[in-house]
């Protein structure tokens, strides 16, 4: 069974800091996808970020980074230089095959 | 170029009414998935499909059906609702295995 854990339900971090959000994440597939996604206070969901098992590099989209550790099956995300629209759920996700499986999410809040 | 629309946004629902929640895309996905989201449970798979006629389960798909007869409809089915099925209900919706396209929610009230 494919599992993927968040286990910051709540975050706090300041205006222009840098943050890491904690995925972790168990399949014995060789082949998968991690994925990172944001959900406003509006409600709708937003891709972020993407990461193939395959991958060599870590992936980056402008201010957010994917620190992709695959021996300890780890996959964070960091924002850096948080903005006040960064207030979020953000939701860690992987693909194995067909099936897409998301994380409980952590809620992340920036202060002025 | 609409995306994936979902209608309705919102429904209120009698224990035992079935109803049919509605997703469509115009982007020419193969894939296409259903999730609920419930408060502190993140988003769970109920139904996926990769292509007209082919239809699996996710992780809790009892009291859900679906079928997909064209590309562009990915309609889902509650049978017979019970309060349990109160969740706000997402479609998506994928050409390759990376970005999803996500609809903006059905919010459902079993009472």
């Amino acid at each position: 069974a494919q599992k993927i854990t968040q286990t910051q339900p709540g975050m706090f971090v300041q205006e222009k800091e840098a943050v890491t959000l904690d995925c972790t994440y168990d399949t014995s597939d060789p082949s998968y996808g991690l994925f990172w996604y944001k959900q406003p206070s509006s409600g709708e969901m937003i891709f972020l970020i993407y990461q193939g098992s395959y991958d060599q590099q870590n992936a980056t989209e402008g201010r957010y980074s994917l620190n992709f550790q695959k021996a300890r099956k780890s996959a964070n995300l960091v924002i850096s230089a948080s903005q006040l629209g960064d207030s979020a759920m953000y939701f860690c996700a992987m693909r194995v095959r067909d099936a897409l499986n998301f994380g409980k999410g952590t809620s992340l809040l920036v202060t002025p | 170029n609409a995306g994936v629309t979902q209608t309705p946004k919102f429904q209120v629902l009698k224990t035992g009414q079935s109803m049919t929640l509605q997703c469509a895309q115009d982007m020419n996905h193969e894939y296409m998935s259903w999730y609920r989201q419930d408060p502190g449970m993140g988003l769970r798979l109920i139904h996926y499909s990769v292509g007209a006629g082919i239809t699996d389960q996710g992780e809790v798909p009892n009291g859900y059906n679906v079928s997909r007869s064209t590309t562009e409809d990915f309609p889902l089915r509650l049978l017979s609702a019970a309060p349990s099925q109160t969740s706000v209900y997402f479609c998506a919706s994928s050409s390759n295995a990376v970005e999803q396209y996500f609809g903006p929610g059905t919010r459902l009230t079993v009472t």
